[in-house]
């Protein structure tokens, strides 16, 4: 099984803050990744897919880079709204899925 | 507006049964695969099931294998999850999740708001 291991597990961070979160792969799993946002109480948001690709309605200020084994999830310039938890998914195993543990991003 | 509704959970003893379901609106149901997603009290988010647009290919996660069947019902627009020989650790918000349909390169891009299950005596 594909594993995903999130860091940091926790941030501590401010308004206007770039802020990056790293997803690691136990094996390679090309660009086959997906990040979302959870906030307390709610369901889980798709922010990127395909590794780097915007979902439709996600602000500019989320991005994302990586393939192969290691994955980022960069907030250029953090608002009040973005602090939640955020998660990894893996789709290489399409359609056995796993995410990575979360990132708790607090406000410093 | 798409929108994923689930209903069914509740307090229920171990080694009982529940079903959850899950009712859509705004999307046709039968175009999409679906997948049931838990989260335990604190901690992180789990797949648990798939089934394909057609039904023809579902998949269980390890942790339910046995004990759960996910259906769905594409004439009344709904997703299932029947829940037998429930154990304590499948205390877990339960949440249904639309695949955007676009195989490795997709993602889940519609939640439901997520019903609870506590199992405990």
């Amino acid at each position: 099984d594909i594993q995903l291991t999130q860091s940091p597990t926790f941030l501590s961070a401010s308004v206007g803050d770039r802020v990056t979160i790293t997803c690691r792969a136990s094996q390679g799993i090309s660009n086959y990744l997906a990040w979302y946002q959870q906030k307390p109480g709610r369901a889980p948001k798709l922010l990127i897919y395909a590794a780097s690709t915007l979902q439709s309605g996600v602000p500019s200020r989320f991005s994302g880079s990586g393939s192969g084994t290691e994955f980022t999830l960069t907030v250029s310039s953090l608002q009040p709204e973005d602090f939640a938890t955020y998660y990894c998914q893996q789709l290489n195993s399409y359609p056995r899925f796993t995410f990575g543990g979360g990132t708790k991003v607090e406000i410093k | 507006e798409a929108q994923l509704v689930e209903s069914g959970g509740g307090l229920v003893q171990p080694g009982a049964s529940l079903r959850l379901s899950c009712a859509a609106s705004g999307f046709t149901l039968r175009s999409y695969a679906m997948n049931w997603v838990r989260q335990a009290p604190g901690k992180g988010l789990e797949w648990i099931s798939y089934i394909s647009s057609t039904s023809v290919t579902i998949y269980y996660a390890d942790s339910v294998k046995g004990r759960f069947t996910i259906s769905r019902d594409d004439v009344r627009n709904s997703l299932y999850l029947q829940m037998n020989s429930l154990r304590d650790e499948d205390t877990a918000v339960y949440y249904c999740a639309r695949d955007r349909g676009t195989y490795k390169l997709g993602g889940f891009d519609i939640w439901g708001q997520g019903t609870m299950v506590t199992v405990s005596s």
